[in-house]
C-alpha cells in the first residue's frame, strides 16, 4: 500500500511569511504526528492528531499549528516565520494511539527560510 | 527530565567490519524503545521496537539490545554494507507521556570500502 505522503517536498519562504505543509497518512491510519528536525537539535516533536483532535503537543511556540481532516490528511502550519523555522519536516502515520505501534515516516519537506 | 543520549556522534567503519551504537535513556517509566535508520534526505524507517519484557531483537544484519535496569539499549549491525551509511536514531517513549517520544541526536554512520 502506499506510504506516507509529504506535499511540498521542497519550499523556500522569506522571513515573516507563513506557509502551510501537507500529510497524507497511510490508508487506514488514524494518526498522523509531526517532527522538526535540525542538524543542532536532531528530531523534535512538534503534535500529534488523532481523529480530527490536537492529543499530543510539544514544546514549540504558537506559530506552529495544525489540523486533520476527516479523511486523516494533516496540515501544518507556520505563521510570522523565522530564520530559525528552516528545517525538514516529517510527518509520521500510525494506525491508532496504543503503544507499542509503528510509525511509518514520510519523505519530509525541506523549508527554507531567507 | 525524559532524555535520550547516543553515542558515538559519528563513526567511519570499513565494509564488511562490525559495528555497536549506544543509546542511553532517562524517560521514566519506560515504555517502549525504538531504533531508526535514516538515510540522507529521507524520512526514518524502524529497525527495531522493544518493550520493558525483551532484551534482544533481531532485523536481518541489525540486533537491538535492552537493558531496562540501566536505561542502555544498544544497535549491533553486522558484516557492514556500504548502504548502511547513514543516521541511526534511537527513540524512547513511556508510559505517562501519551504518545510523545523522545529521540536522540542520531549516530552518524559511514561505510567506506
Amino acid at each position: 500500500k502506499a506510504g506516507v505522503t509529504q506535499t511540498p517536498r521542497y519550499l523556500i519562504k522569506t522571513r515573516g511569511q507563513q506557509v502551510t505543509l501537507s500529510c497524507s497518512p497511510i490508508s487506514g491510519h488514524r494518526s498522523v504526528s509531526w517532527y522538526q528536525q535540525t542538524p543542532g537539535q536532531g528530531l523534535q516533536f512538534l503534535f500529534e492528531y488523532f481523529s480530527e483532535t490536537q492529543r499530543n503537543k510539544g514544546n514549540f511556540p504558537g506559530r506552529f499549528s495544525g489540523r486533520q481532516f476527516s479523511n486523516s490528511r494533516s496540515e501544518m502550519n507556520v505563521s510570522t516565520l523565522e530564520l530559525g523555522d528552516s528545517a525538514l519536516y516529517l510527518c509520521a502515520s500510525s494506525f491508532s494511539g496504543g503503544a507499542p505501534y509503528e510509525q511509518y515516516f514520510g519523505p519530509g519537506t525541506r523549508l527554507t527560510v531567507t | 527530565k525524559n532524555q535520550v543520549e547516543q553515542s558515538p556522534q559519528s563513526l567511519i567503519i570499513l565494509e564488511g567490519k562490525n559495528c555497536t551504537l549506544q543509546c542511553n535513556y532517562t524517560v521514566s517509566p519506560f515504555s517502549n524503545l525504538r531504533w531508526y535508520k535514516q538515510d540522507t534526505g529521507r524520512g526514518p524507517v524502524s529497525l527495531t521496537i522493544m518493550t520493558f519484557s525483551e532484551n534482544t531483537k533481531s532485523n536481518g544484519r541489525y540486533t537491538a539490545t535492552l537493558d531496562a535496569d540501566t536505561k542502555q539499549s544498544s544497535l549491533h549491525i553486522t558484516a557492514s554494507q556500504l548502504s548502511d551509511s547513514a543516521s541511526y536514531i534511537c527513540v524512547v517513549s513511556g508510559t505517562n507521556t501519551g504518545n510523545q517520544f523522545y529521540f536522540g541526536t542520531g549516530t552518524s554512520l559511514t561505510v567506506i570500502p
